[in-house]
This record gives C-alpha cells, structure tokens and sequence, in this order.
C-alpha cells in the first residue's frame, strides 16, 4: 500500500490524558498536513510541513497541540491534557513541492474523549 | 462569513440523474481547486482539480470553475448508486498548500 498511513485508526481517551497520532506520508511527499474534522462539517486546516520544517500552523492549534516531523519522513500530532471538544477526525494528508498537484488523504484517526 | 460556502445538502436524486454540486468562496486570491468524495468514516479522496478558470472533463465528473463569480461547479453524468458519499470542494491560493474546504454536500443516488 504507497498510499498515506494513519495509526491507529481508532483512539478512546479520557479526558486530560495525553495522546499521540502517527502520520506516513506517500514516500517521496515533502509536504505533510494535518486537519480536523468534525461530524458534518468539511476538514479544518491545522498546520503543515514542507520536510521536516513547520510553515504554517492554524489558530486553531492551541498550546496543547504539537506536531513533529522529523527527518522528513513521518509526523506525529499530539494533543496534552484532552478535553471533550478534542474529539474528532484527525486527517493526514501529503503532496509534491515542486508538482502541480494536490494532496492526497489518510483515512484519518478517530478521538473520542470519555 | 466562511470564505467557501456549500449546501450541506441531502441530495437525493435517482440513478441515472444528472448531479451539480456548487461552492461559491470570497477569496480572490485562490486559484487551485479541488473536489473530494469521502464515503462514511473515511478520508476525503480527490476527484477533481483545477487550476484557474474553465472546465475540466474525467469521465462522468466535470469541474467548472468561474473565478469572475467566484463559483465552483462538479457536475456527475449517470449517476450510479456507488456515487452515494458526501462532496467536499477545496481551494487554495498559489503561495500555500493550505486548502479551505466546503462544508461538504451529502449525496444519495437510488436505485
């Protein structure tokens, strides 16, 4: 399978734990996104990475969130201290810098905070 | 005001119909734009992508874009119930990889 990764696919949490989600993009993507998306609306943009530098992070991105990605390759999104509003779909997505093309999605981690 | 706004829908139509999915946005400053189909509880899948104003054929899908009216079209011929998902549209400006997404429109093609 070369296409984008998410694990675990499913995550139940209690409120205030940590948790952690793993992203593998398509080999060879150097941008890496990450959005949110909520029952019956469209995804939210969060933040992205071009390599393993972040350009851009959303406001939505409070100081509990922190995303990584380094060396390149993989990225991790972790949110610190859960609260109820934190559930949602986290999507992963992927593309080409220098391609005149457009990202390519994970099918998403669950969160549901209890 | 969302700067992409989509009728969330439902849409029923049935098979065999002719669907037109629209977004309309504010920015004048996109000029990528995309469609997605997501079925339930899985990530969005592209269908379609634009650059700039016109249209764009592949098989039973054609994107139109008018970027003077700032409105965005996906058209679906003989729709089949496999078509049955909700539609995302995106865009996007040139000096970002950021994509605004619509809200997202449900369809339902029955048999």
């Amino acid at each position: 399978d070369t296409g984008v990764s998410q694990n675990p696919r499913h995550k139940i949490t209690k409120r205030g734990q940590n948790v952690t989600f793993r992203c593998d993009p398509i080999s060879e993507h150097n941008r890496l996104y990450w959005y949110r998306q909520t029952l019956g609306q469209g995804p939210e943009f969060l933040t992205y990475f071009q390599n393993e530098a972040q350009l851009e992070k959303s406001r939505l991105l409070s100081d509990r969130f922190s995303a990584e990605r380094p060396k390149g390759s993989f990225s991790t999104l972790e949110i610190q201290r859960t609260e109820q509003g934190d559930s949602a779909m986290y999507l992963c997505a992927s593309s080409f810098l220098d391609r005149n093309t457009e990202a390519f999605f994970g099918q998403g981690t669950r969160l549901t905070v209890v | 005001q969302k700067e992409v706004e989509q009728d969330p829908g439902p849409l029923s139509v049935p098979e065999g119909a002719i669907v037109s999915l629209n977004c309309t946005y504010s920015n004048s400053a996109f000029q990528y734009f995309m469609w997605y189909r997501q079925y339930s509880r899985k990530g969005p899948e592209l269908l379609m992508y634009t650059y700039s104003s016109g249209n764009k054929e592949d098989g039973r899908f054609t994107a139109q874009v008018d970027k003077s009216s700032k409105y965005i079209s996906l058209f679906i011929r003989d729709s089949q119930p496999s078509d049955s998902a909700t539609y995302l549209c995106a865009m996007r400006s040139s000096n970002t990889g950021k994509l605004i997404f619509g809200q997202g429109t449900t369809l339902q093609v029955k048999p």
